[in-house]
């Protein structure tokens, strides 16, 4: 299986700061590379895929890119509502594969 | 408007057998490129995916879980049915289903995920 590691587990900021969430794939996915917020007791919901492409509705201040295996989302300008925790997925090769998230919490 | 739903038991008891259904609205299985995927978190922690099944009946599992996992597909009914076998208290965590996001190429479908999320369904396995 590929496996995803993200870093770091958590990361604590304040409203306005600029985040940046790093996946590592194990072996090489492309850009097959979707990212996730999912909000206690809600269900995950999907913010980038393809690396870098913002899904619809997303807000602009979230972005993703792509160096080789290495992977990162960067929220540019936090939001009281982007607490939350943030998943990495790779859907290059089965089994699809989870990061372990990373939790956005206040400083 | 996409959306899905997961329904099924919320406790089943150490070695029986747990079935999800997961219905739909919005699109159709019959639809070319079309999926459905199952997600789990145990409590506190990551996702972990299942299984999937394509328009075409295809299906594709976790290889840790596929001596246990059935996934199934009535478009009549726009339901997705996932059975697990043999459950454990470790298999204990809230069940998604979601549709899959995909783009299409030339020739073929690229599938980058699970665009749209069901509620979820909280599972406790416990005798």
């Amino acid at each position: 299986d590929i496996q995803m590691t993200q870093s770091p587990s958590s990361v604590s900021a304040s409203v306005g700061d600029r985040v940046t969430i790093t996946c590592r794939a194990s072996q090489g996915i492309s850009n097959w590379l979707a990212w996730y917020q999912q909000k206690p007791g809600k269900a995950p919901k999907l913010l980038i895929y393809a690396a870098s492409t913002l899904q619809s509705g997303v807000p602009s201040r979230f972005s993703g890119s792509a160096s080789g295996t290495d992977f990162t989302l960067t929220i540019s300008g936090l939001q009281s509502e982007d607490f939350a925790t943030y998943y990495c997925q790779q859907a290059h090769t089965f089994p699809w594969t989870f990061g372990q998230g990373t939790k956005v919490d206040f400083k | 408007q996409i959306t899905l739903k997961e329904s099924g038991p919320t406790l089943v008891k150490p070695t029986q057998t747990l079935t999800l259904t997961c219905t739909f609205s919005g699109f159709s299985l019959s639809t070319t490129g079309v999926g459905v995927g199952w997600i789990r978190q145990p409590p506190g922690m990551a996702l972990e995916w299942l299984a999937l099944i394509y328009w075409d009946d295809d299906k594709r599992y976790s290889p840790s879980l596929k001596s246990r996992l059935t996934i199934t597909e009535d478009s009549s009914k726009n339901q997705v049915v996932l059975t697990m076998t043999n459950m454990d208290p470790v298999d204990t965590a809230t069940y998604y289903c979601a549709s899959l996001g995909f783009v299409s190429g030339s020739s073929s479908y690229y599938y980058y995920g699970m665009d749209v999320w069901g509620q979820g369904t909280t599972v406790t396995v416990s005798s």
